[in-house]
């Protein structure tokens, strides 16, 4: 199984601060038809979660454009250039490249 | 609108069983590959299954292959997951969701004696 591994588990940050999470995976995600499918959800205490990135970098309808998906390979990465109150919650990247999809373990946002 | 509404969530004793359904609107769900996600009380997510649009591959966790079955019924727009041999360790919250990108309000299951 393909291993997703995020960094930090927990991050404080200051509103209007950016914030940076890391996500690794244990094999690349690069899928035969040359597509990389990794994708980022993020989760409200109490809500389900939402998608904010797929295959990467595209951001889904009505995500403000203050978050961003990049990375290749193993290696990927969200940010948020600034941080507003909105964003606390827990965030999670998720391969679809390979069986079984993986999720990494959860990166807790908070203010 | 796109909805999915899950239900057939309750308390199950260790091995018994279990069927949750998803009830689908405001898209064409014979297009889309749908999953079942669960979460643990206060743990991450984890992704149980898969099924394609026809119904023709299905794909599951390795914790829960040969217990657990997804289905759909594509006339009536609607998902299943058939869960037998219940577990301690399935406790979670169920969510249907749509390819990756829709996801329902999520089903609690709890296995207890």
């Amino acid at each position: 199984d393909v291993v997703m591994t995020q960094s930090p588990l927990s991050l404080p940050v200051t509103l209007g601060q950016p914030a940076s999470i890391s996500c690794r995976s244990s094999q690349s995600l690069v899928h035969s038809d040359g597509n990389t499918y990794l994708n980022w959800f993020h989760q409200r205490p109490g809500q389900s979660p939402r998608r904010l990135i797929y295959k990467v970098s595209n951001r889904d309808s009505g995500v403000p454009d203050r978050f961003s998906g990049s990375g290749s390979g193993t290696d990927f990465t969200l940010k948020i250039s600034r941080v507003e109150a909105e964003d606390v919650g827990v965030y999670y990247c998720m391969q679809y490249t390979g069986w079984p999809h993986t999720f990494g373990q959860g990166t807790k946002l908070e203010i | 609108e796109v909805q999915l509404v899950e239900s057939g969530g309750g308390v199950v004793q260790p091995g018994g069983s279990l069927r949750l359904s998803c009830a689908a609107s405001g898209f064409t769900f014979n297009s889309f590959y749908m999953n079942w996600v669960r979460q643990a009380p206060g743990k991450g997510l984890e992704w149980v299954a898969n099924i394609n649009q026809d119904g023709s591959q299905k794909h599951y966790v390795d914790s829960v292959k040969g217990r657990f079955s997804i289905s759909r019924d594509n006339a009536k727009s609607s998902l299943s997951l058939q869960m037998n041999s219940l577990r301690a360790e399935d406790t979670a919250v169920y969510y249907c969701v749509r390819s990756s990108d829709s996801w329902g309000q999520g089903v609690l299951v709890i296995v207890s004696s």
